[in-house]
């Protein structure tokens, strides 16, 4: 049962490098999430997508960017990286809107961008 | 918008004890309200959840929590504290009507001493 699998799950960056994150589900979900969590601030929404070929901002959209060409991935992209975008990220599915059902979480990917 | 707060950003108690991880939402009309748990290196996982209904739920592990309008609160309890509890607890809302993903709050720490 592999649910929401992230790779890479461990990154060092220099600062102006890119990168992509890679979210894979295997549930079938249309909702789709990529969340940052930093100590004291909880989790805050990146961007998420409805449905495949669809995604929209969340909270803290800027520096970062997504796609979601499959139905079953969802890719977050650091165009050029910031020490501020150290952080551990999470990617998250859910089968309808997040109100009705849950979210299944990956088990997150640490990025530290130097 | 909605938005939650946790009151408290580590909460510690002993073994067997009770354990109270508050909770407060602001809201116009009754939200959809969530918790979480997430354990070391983990992503987070669904504890319990309020839509409608009966005000008191119950979840996972001997965890419940208790939707109060008047004090628009959603407090998780726990009888008697186990030490394999301690883990980082968020508590989430959502409105019901709308479009927007589950706003998390800052989290809260438990840590239980034996």
């Amino acid at each position: 049962n592999a649910g929401v699998t992230q790779t890479p799950k461990f990154r060092v960056l220099k600062t102006g490098q890119s990168m992509t994150l890679l979210c894979a589900q295997d549930m079938n979900h249309e909702y789709m999430y990529w969340y940052r969590q930093d100590p004291g601030m909880g989790l805050r929404l990146i961007h998420y997508s409805v449905g495949e070929g669809t995604t929209a901002k969340g909270e803290v959209p800027d520096g970062y960017n997504v796609s979601r060409l499959k139905k079953q991935n969802f890719l977050l992209g650091l165009e050029s990286a910031a020490p501020s975008q150290t952080s551990v990220y999470f990617c998250a599915s859910s089968p309808t809107s997040a109100h009705t059902g849950e979210l299944f979480f990956g088990e997150g990917s640490r990025l530290t961008v130097l | 918008a909605q938005s939650v707060t946790q009151l408290g950003s580590h909460v510690s108690v002993s073994e067997g004890a009770l354990v109270l991880l508050r909770c407060n939402y602001s809201s116009s009309v009754p939200p959809y309200l969530f918790w979480y748990v997430q354990y070391p290196n983990q992503g987070l996982q669904l504890l319990l959840k309020y839509t409608t209904g009966a005000t008191l739920v119950k979840g996972i592990n001997g965890f419940e929590a208790e939707f109060k309008k008047s004090e628009t609160s959603f407090h998780l309890t726990k009888p008697s504290a186990h030490m394999s509890d301690a883990a980082e607890y968020f508590c989430a809302v959502y409105p019901p009507s709308g479009n927007t993903p589950l706003v998390f709050g800052k989290g809260t720490r438990l840590s239980v001493i034996a």
